[in-house]
């Protein structure tokens, strides 16, 4: 089965604080992905990767960068966290670029910025 | 980026009650569309992935079935019961039929024991 872990469940960071939060898939995925997830919008994707050393951004990548040195892992980083980037912050991968294949989802972090 | 509707935004419906929900899309450049379950304190999972006018696919009590020239998906749940309380997600690809996914708003199903 494929495995995406997510470093934390739960992290409690303060306003302007560096934030990393990471994304491990066990399954060779040539894609993974960054969502948020807040009540009322739904799952809105921050940034995506096909492939190691590329990034793309999503819908909403504004204070938010990525990193992807190698094909298991997935970092987001929130660069100077504010309070409005209080989310679920929710980790995918998926085999190939090809729409048809499945996304795999990670367990989530809940990050509360005070 | 494509635009998806999911309706309705929420239903609560009595263990065995049979239901069903929507997801509409734009018809032009349709190429694939996903189903995912989502319960809380879970990840989502994905249900289906369709890609055929016609399309109809079952995985136990769930099915859904695709119409490619209209826009929409349904997605019907026979005989609820409350493991199947969760949000259904629903997410269209278009021709380029590249990822990644833009997931609808969901529709949360509460089924009352």
């Amino acid at each position: 089965d494929v495995k995406v872990t997510q470093s934390s469940r739960y992290l409690v960071k303060r306003t302007g604080e560096k934030v990393f939060l990471e994304c491990v898939q066990d399954m060779d995925h040539e894609n993974m992905f960054w969502y948020r997830q807040d009540p009322g919008l739904g799952l809105r994707l921050i940034y995506f990767s096909y492939d190691v050393k590329m990034k793309e951004k999503g819908d909403i990548p504004e204070g938010y960068s990525v990193s992807r040195e190698k094909k298991e892992r997935f970092s987001l980083i929130l660069e100077s966290a504010s309070t409005n980037q209080t989310s679920m912050y929710l980790c995918a991968s998926s085999l190939s670029r090809t729409g048809i294949y499945e996304q795999y989802f990670g367990p989530g972090t809940r990050l509360t910025v005070t | 980026i494509l635009n998806v509707e999911q309706s309705p935004q929420s239903l609560h419906v009595q263990e065995g009650d049979s239901t069903n929900f929507t997801c509409s899309f734009p018809s032009s450049n349709f190429y694939a569309l996903h189903w995912y379950r989502w319960e809380t304190a879970k990840s989502p999972e994905a249900l289906f992935v369709m890609t055929l006018n016609g399309d109809e696919k079952k995985k136990g009590r769930i099915s859904a079935t695709l119409n490619t020239k209209e826009g929409y998906s349904y997605l019907y749940i026979k005989g609820s019961q409350p493991e199947d309380s969760a949000t259904y997600l629903c997410a269209p690809i278009d021709y380029s039929g590249n990822t990644p996914l833009v997931f609808g708003k969901g529709t949360r199903l509460s089924v009352i024991a």
